[in-house]
């Protein structure tokens, strides 16, 4: 079975430029996360769906930053206008419960996202 | 905020060493999991710890929740190149609806 498929895999955009970030999960997973890793801050959950409804987005760092899941197949993360303090690595992952049941999250390869 | 530091932060060994990572909180965690991350690669999880003073193995790798479910280990007996990577331990927060990873140990084992 295919894993969590991310795109692209690379970006490299300019600051003020919008910037819209893939997601595929595993089939039949319920859970969708979001998160950002970088250097200084670790993994940081932005967001997470359950059944495609948004949850919990606390981790979300300002309004520039959005998320959507349309479908069971399908979210995206949009970043409008981008800033260099954006760049980082986000990773999407999957689950079939939520992690307080001790669930395995399935992660992506992630993109690696540079704002000049 | 329920917060997970490791220690250490970074760690280099030649292989054949044996090595241990912790992770530690001031607050209960009700299970940890631990996950390795291969460069250019998402993290995958390596085992899931439930119950306090729990040891589980896995090949070369021992893990163990602290009794009072507040810290947990990581121990590697004879390290090899393979076992490079970031090693995270996580909890579940927020009443158990999301998952809070620690800080990270980066491990290198060089021949």
């Amino acid at each position: 079975d295919a894993g969590v498929i991310q795109s692209p895999r690379h970006e490299v955009t300019e600051m003020g430029q919008e910037v819209t970030l893939r997601c595929k999960p595993i089939s039949g997973h319920d859970y969708l996360f979001w998160y950002r890793q970088t250097m200084m801050r670790g993994l940081e959950l932005l967001i997470y769906f359950n059944n495609n409804v948004p949850i919990d987005d606390s981790g979300m760092p300002e309004d520039r930053f959005s998320a959507k899941m349309p479908n069971a197949s399908f979210s995206t993360l949009k970043i409008q206008p981008s800033e260099p303090r954006d760049s980082a690595v986000y990773f999407c992952a999957s689950s079939r419960r939520l992690a307080g049941y001790t669930d395995t999250q399935y992660f992506g390869p992630g993109t690696r996202l540079t704002v000049l | 905020t329920q917060l997970l530091e490791q220690s250490p932060q970074f760690l280099s060994i030649q292989e054949g060493e044996n090595l241990t990572v912790y992770c530690n909180s001031s607050s209960v965690f009700s299970s940890l999991q631990w996950y390795r991350q291969e460069p250019g690669e998402g993290p995958v999880l390596l085992v899931t710890v439930v119950t306090g003073g729990e040891v589980k193995k896995l090949k070369r790798l021992t893990f163990q929740f602290g009794d009072a479910r507040k810290d947990s280990s990581l121990h590697i007996t004879a390290a090899q190149p393979g076992d490079t990577g970031l090693y995270l331990c996580a909890g579940p927060t927020g009443g158990g609806n999301k998952l809070t990873f620690g800080t990270g140990t980066q491990l290198k084992v060089e021949l």
